[in-house]
Parts: structure tokens; C-alpha cells; sequence
């Protein structure tokens, strides 16, 4: 079947642009998770989603990163005037499970932001 | 910061020897899980193992946790060149999130 997939797959920025990065989770996946993965890093949280509620934001490294899932499937995560240290890896991720037990996660094949 | 430390950072071993890599973690659990990830590629999940849980086989994966010690190994056996990949431990808590450790590069020379 159809895993995570997310587009585009590499973005090239210039600093102080806006950019949309999107991702299709798998079909009937209640969760939805966003990670920032730096080069040669773990990748680090920074939202996630129970359906269309954004239960958890606290990863998002400032008010220049946006994200939303507006009919509980697919989610756009938005940075705003983007700067050099914006440059990573943009993972999207989604499971089956609610915000009570950390379940199986299935990534996307990520989007590579590059900001120049 | 990042919790879930791996150990060793990097690992290089010939095709046919087993692999072992560890992972540490600072708080409590409710599963630890696994993942690889091949250059340039997302995460592809391995193994999940509970808290309740002390061994879990996959195939060549073989994973343990001792929460006692608040720490977990992976090991592969027999391996093979297509393993070389980064290895990643991710702890789960009952936020949802998972919280990674910075991976061990493993290399298997043919």
C-alpha cells in the first residue's frame, strides 16, 4: 500500500522567502508528525497532530514555522521568511495511535530545504 | 536537546560479522523503537519494544531493554553489505513524540 509521502522532495530558498513543504500521511492515520533533521543529527520533533488538532507545538523553533492538517489528513508545514539555519531535512511522519501511547511511526522520504 | 544516546557514533565490521549497537536513555518510557535510515532516505521503522518487554527478534534483528539500566542494544547478526545504513533508537513516551539519538553510522565492507 501507499506509505507517507511528501513533496516537494528538495526545495531551494532564498533567505527571507516563504516556504510550503506538504505531506500525505497514510490513509487512515490519526497521528501526524512533523521533525526537523539536521545534517549528520537525529531528527527532533517539532509538531504533531491528532486528526486536525495540533495537540503538540512545542518543537517548532519559532513563530516563523507554521504548521496545520486543516482536514485531518494532509498537512502543510509553512516556515516564513527563511533563514540559513533553517537547512535541514523536513520529516513528516504518522501512526495509528492517540496522544496517550507512542505508537509505530512511518516516515516519508522527506524534503530537503535548502536556503541560500 | 536529544535523548536516546548511541554508542558507538560509528561502526565499520565486514560482511558476515555481527553488529552491535547501544542506546541510553535519561527518563521514563513506554517503548523504545528502532530505525534505520540509508543516505539521503527516510526512516524505515525496525523494531519496537515495550516497556514490560526485555528481548525482541526480527529476523536478523535482535533487541534488548533493560529498563533498570535505561539502556538498549540492537543487534544484527550475520550482516551484509545492504545493512550499512545510520541506526537510530527513538524513545516513546505517552506524549507521542519520539525523541531520537543522534544514530551509529554502521558500515559493512564486502
Amino acid at each position: 500500500g501507499a506509505g507517507v509521502s511528501q513533496s516537494p522532495r528538495y526545495k531551494v530558498a532564498k533567505r527571507g522567502q516563504d516556504v510550503a513543504l506538504r505531506c500525505d500521511p497514510i490513509s487512515g492515520h490519526v497521528s501526524l508528525f512533523w521533525y526537523q533533521q539536521a545534517l549528520g543529527q537525529g531528527p527532533e520533533f517539532l509538531t504533531y497532530f491528532q486528526n486536525e488538532a495540533q495537540l503538540d507545538k512545542s518543537g517548532l523553533p519559532s513563530d516563523r514555522f507554521f504548521a496545520e492538517r486543516p482536514e485531518g489528513s494532509v498537512s502543510t508545514l509553512k516556515i516564513q521568511r527563511t533563514q540559513q539555519e533553517d537547512s535541514a531535512v523536513y520529516l513528516c511522519a504518522s501512526s495509528w495511535s492517540g496522544p496517550t501511547y507512542t505508537d509505530t511511526q512511518y516516515f516519508g522520504p522527506g524534503t530537503r530545504l535548502t536556503v541560500l | 536537546s536529544q535523548q536516546g544516546e548511541e554508542d558507538p557514533q560509528a561502526l565499520s565490521i565486514q560482511e558476515g560479522e555481527n553488529a552491535t549497537m547501544n542506546c541510553s536513555y535519561k527518563t521514563s518510557i513506554n517503548n523504545l523503537q528502532w530505525y534505520r535510515q540509508n543516505s539521503g532516505r527516510g526512516l524505515v521503522h525496525l523494531i519496537l519494544i515495550r516497556s514490560n518487554e526485555r528481548e525482541k527478534h526480527s529476523g536478523r534483528l535482535r533487541v534488548t531493554l533493560d529498563t533498570s539500566k535505561k539502556s538498549s542494544s540492537l543487534l544484527i547478526t550475520a550482516s551484509r553489505a545492504a545493512d550499512t545504513a545510520s541506526y537510530f533508537c527513538a524513545k516513546g513516551t505517552s506524549g507521542s513524540r519520539l525523541t531520537f539519538g543522534e544514530g551509529t553510522q554502521l558500515t559493512v565492507n564486502p
